[in-house]
């Protein structure tokens, strides 16, 4: 199985900060990746897919690149609804798909 | 609009059975597969099962191979989870999400529509 490593596990940031959060694979998943958002007590949210193609409706502070082992998510300006965690999730290997630990983001 | 819509959660001692249900609304459900995908309180997501939209092909996650069944009734835009043998570590929310097909250049699958979950709860 494909293993997912998040990295930072937690950060603190303030509204309007740039923040970057990166996902490591433990093998090559070329492009096939995506990135979710999920706040308390909801479901996840598709924010990016193919490693970098914004979800429909998904606000353009969203932004996803990498391929290979290494991919990262930036947030240009942080707003109060993207206090939130982060999943990465490989689909190299679908359907047996598997997600990142998770990244949580909270407020500094 | 897409809705997904889990029903049949609870608490069930272990070694019991339960039923989960998933409506869907509002896309032709017989041409999507479906996934269910959970949550352990406080913990990450894990794959647990696909179904095909034709629901003819299933896939499971090693930890419920054997004990958790994936159905899905096209006539009725219904999918279900089946799970027995049910033991403390399947506690979790558990959610239905549609699978997209997208394809440019080469293909991608996209988890794009969830439902708000189901909350299963296995305890004595």
């Amino acid at each position: 199985d494909i293993h997912l490593t998040q990295s930072p596990s937690f950060l603190s940031a303030s509204v309007g900060d740039r923040v970057t959060i990166t996902c490591r694979a433990s093998q090559g998943i070329s492009t096939y990746l995506a990135w979710f958002r999920q706040k308390p007590g909801k479901a996840p949210e598709l924010l990016i897919y193919a490693a970098s193609t914004l979800q429909s409706g998904v606000p353009s502070r969203f932004s996803g690149s990498g391929s290979g082992t290494e991919f990262t998510l930036a947030i240009s300006s942080l707003q109060p609804e993207d206090f939130a965690t982060y999943y990465c999730q490989q689909l190299n290997f679908y359907p047996r798909v598997t997600f990142g630990p998770g990244t949580k983001v909270d407020i500094k | 609009q897409v809705l997904l819509v889990e029903s049949g959660g609870g608490v069930v001692q272990p070694g019991k059975s339960l039923r989960l249900s998933c409506a869907a609304s509002g896309f032709t459900f017989s041409s999507y597969n479906i996934h269910w995908v959970r949550q352990a309180p406080g913990k990450g997501l894990e794959w647990v099962a696909i179904i095909w939209y034709h629901g003819s092909d299933k896939s499971y996650a090693d930890s419920v191979k054997g004990r958790f069944t994936i159905s899905r009734d096209n006539s009725k835009n219904t999918l279900y989870l089946q799970m027995n043998n049910l033991r403390v570590e399947d506690t979790a929310v558990y959610y239905c999400v549609r699978d997209r097909y997208w394809f440019n250049t080469t293909g991608y699958y996209l988890f794009d529509y969830w439902g708000r979950g189901a909350l299963v709860t296995v305890s004595s």
